[in-house]
């Protein structure tokens, strides 16, 4: 186990509505990355959080937000759901360093949220 | 055009015996980072093995050991000794980006592996 947490594990949501998934990172992590992985896809960047800002960005519209609190925590919200929106979202944490020697920036990831937009 | 490149769907080894899956990548970035991760049904994706792209020798990981062919940009997994728990999906991924600055990793499509008995 890595650590990190998510919940819900599953849900399902109709078109138009909102969702809130969480994640906890792993104890003396500083970063979190969420990730969305489509039914037969590898998994695809969201953003990054890093010091409770938002620290690069993939190419996913505005309507997928985010939030880390002081303890590293972290929240993804996706307003206005489509059906394309199906998929696993992982969260992932890391520890943000200048790289040190032997950091290789690994990321642990969660067992994900599996949502289900109908 | 696709950054990570598994060319395998799909593979099939017998118990005990050694796999190799493919991956070529591509960047500009002198400074890179390539990962190999399992994701069984469960969905956590878990790490197996990292290689820098300046690191003088391939990876090893006990059973994981990574072909590092920088000049051909391939970093294919060799699975040594196969047992049925390895049945899973692989993913090949590159982490981009500056030192200190926000690090992604970008994902194959993945291969799964099937370990027969």
């Amino acid at each position: 186990e890595t650590g990190v947490t998510q919940s819900p594990t599953h849900l399902i949501k109709t078109r138009g509505q909102q969702v809130t998934l969480r994640c906890s990172s792993q104890s003396g992590h500083n970063t979190v990355s969420w990730y969305q992985q489509a039914l037969g896809q590898g998994p695809q960047f969201i953003f990054q959080y890093y010091r409770e800002e938002e620290n690069g960005r993939g190419n996913f519209p505005p309507r997928f937000s985010g939030l880390q609190f002081p303890n590293y925590s972290s929240e993804l919200n996706v307003n206005a759901l489509e059906l394309d929106d199906s998929a696993l979202y992982l969260c992932a944490s890391s520890l943000h360093t200048l790289r040190l020697a032997g950091n290789t920036g690994e990321l642990f990831f969660g067992e994900g949220s599996r949502l289900t937009v109908l | 055009a696709q950054k990570i490149t598994q060319t395998q769907p799909g593979m099939f080894v017998q118990e005990k015996e050694a796999v190799t899956l493919d991956c070529t990548y591509d960047t500009s970035d002198p400074s890179y980072g390539l990962f190999w991760y399992k994701q069984p049904s469960s969905g956590e994706m878990i790490f197996l093995i990292y290689q820098g792209s300046y690191d003088q020798q391939n990876a090893t990981e006990g059973r994981y050991s990574l072909n590092f062919q920088k000049a051909r940009k391939s970093a294919n997994l060799v699975i040594s000794a196969s047992q049925l728990g390895d049945s899973a999906m692989y993913f090949c991924a590159m982490r981009e980006g500056r030192k200190g600055g926000s690090e992604k990793l970008v994902f194959g499509k993945g291969t799964k592996l099937t370990v027969n008995p």
